[in-house]
């Protein structure tokens, strides 16, 4: 059983730019979350996507968008980067619908610095 | 909306000795209850949930927790810890259920936990 893998492990931008950070969730998982981990905080949900699509969104602004491929691997999108946009981005994934549970594993993270 | 506090953001303790880790969360109907375990630059890992049932949930690695419906909380304790356990550990709510998949992920802001010799 492969978990959950994160694509690149570290990342440096400019102000202004635009990233894509990737996931690939655990094998028969459906439903991938992201989440954004500020230094010396807890990670705050970014967005849900469950066979496709978004299930659910935090309290982001439009310029953090995602999509879920049919494989069920996830991309997170962030246009126009900020400096507070430094932060570990986590993706997580779970089994959703009937069959599903309620836990979430989560990959080893991508480090974004916002230069 | 849910809420997870974290009452201490560092806990220093010597090797062998008991540590609380303290959790409270904002009332709610059924919730779902997490503790996880990041070490240094990694991700997150599952150490134990609270769903239904027994109150008292343990983990594999002498790690316990229980569910205080009352008390709104759900504080992690383990009788002697070592130094390998020296890590962040963060409180976590499950939120509503969207649709046909899992609620998000409510986290506390952490507790750094540091066990010297």
């Amino acid at each position: 059983e492969t978990g959950v893998t994160q694509s690149p492990t570290h990342l440096i931008k400019t102000r202004g730019q635009q990233v894509t950070l990737r996931c690939s969730s655990q094998s028969g998982h459906n439903t991938v979350s992201w989440y954004q981990q500020a230094l010396g905080q807890g990670p705050q949900f970014i967005f849900q996507y469950y066979r496709e699509e978004e299930n659910g969104r935090g309290n982001f602004p439009p310029r953090f968008s995602g999509l879920q491929f049919p494989n069920y691997s996830s991309e997170l999108n962030v246009n126009a980067l900020e400096l507070d946009d430094s932060a570990l981005y986590l993706c997580a994934s779970s089994l959703g619908g009937t069959r599903g549970g309620i836990e979430q594993f989560f990959g080893p993270g991508t480090r974004l610095t916002v230069l | 909306a849910q809420s997870v506090t974290q009452l201490d953001s560092q806990v220093p303790v010597f090797e062998e000795a008991p540590v609380e880790l303290r959790c409270n969360y904002s009332s709610s109907v059924s919730v779902y209850l997490f503790w996880y375990v990041q070490y240094p630059n990694q991700g997150l890992q599952l150490l134990l949930k609270y769903l239904s049932g027994s109150t008292l949930v343990e983990s594999i690695n002498g790690f316990e927790a229980e569910f205080n419906k009352s008390q709104t909380s759900f504080h992690l304790r383990k009788p002697s810890v070592h130094i390998s356990d020296t890590a962040e550990y963060f409180c976590a709510v499950s939120d509503r259920v969207y649709g046909g998949s899992q609620g998000n992920l409510i986290f506390g802001k952490g507790t750094k936990l540091s066990v010297k010799p």
